[in-house]
């Protein structure tokens, strides 16, 4: 199993809503990452996880709350969100001792209304 | 925070023309990786090259590195229509023990191939 699966696929939520976005794998990598993508531009690295423990925070807000429960799992809350928060966030995964690649997720398309 | 720039931002070639993207970078770097994109969807991982190396190839897809310009180039060769995707460089930092796997995005090359 090399995928990242993350769910929602689409999220359209209100400003003073609460939501979660999940991320999944299980190819045993120690190392996970939430990104942000705006159209036509790279990918924003948000949060990197290693080993379950939170070891890079990129200054995000804290409307955006990010949660690791276990090796194979990664959430990100929100909170609060405004609309220039909507963006494709993506997930992804990789194996610290094997190497850098990281493999991604299909992304969920987050529309903040 | 962005790594650095690839260009062109975008480039159009027919079918069976080789495409080339380049990529510079402002630090020191352990590895540079390629990822394509289709639209809307998630990155994919082409090819990595790590700092001590010069040339990879991978099939279709020949990249280079020179450190001493921190630049890096990409070379699809033979393209096809199902290659139109974005192209992004990223590097990793020199350690990866104590960043996790992070990665710094180049702006990226929008290729598209027509049939």
């Amino acid at each position: 199993d090399t995928e990242v699966t993350q769910t929602p696929k689409h999220l359209v939520m209100g400003m003073t809503n609460k939501k979660s976005l999940k991320c999944e794998q299980h190819m045993g990598h120690r190392a996970m990452y939430w990104y942000k993508q705006k159209a036509k531009k790279p990918p924003e690295l948000m949060f990197v996880y290693s080993y379950e423990k939170l070891s890079i925070n990129e200054s995000v807000p804290s409307r955006f709350s990010p949660e690791c429960p276990n090796s194979s799992l990664l959430n990100l809350h929100l909170h609060a969100l405004q609309p220039e928060d909507s963006a494709l966030y993506l997930c992804a995964s990789s194996q610290l001792s094997r190497g850098p690649e990281a493999f991604f997720g299909q992304g969920t398309r987050l529309t903040v209304v | 925070s962005q790594q650095g720039e690839e260009d062109p931002q975008a480039l159009s070639i027919q079918e069976g023309e080789n495409a080339t993207m380049n990529c510079s970078y402002k630090t020191s770097i352990n590895n540079l990786q390629w990822y394509r994109q289709n639209s809307g969807r998630g990155l994919v991982h082409l090819i990595l090259i790590r700092s001590n190396e010069r040339e990879k190839h991978s099939g279709r897809l020949r990249v280079t590195l020179d450190t001493s310009k921190k630049s890096s180039s990409l070379l699809i060769t033979a393209s096809r229509a199902a290659d139109t995707a974005s192209y992004f460089c990223a590097t990793g930092p020199l350690s990866i023990y104590n960043q996790g796997g992070k990665l710094i995005f180049g702006q990226g090359t929008e290729l598209s191939v027509k049939p």
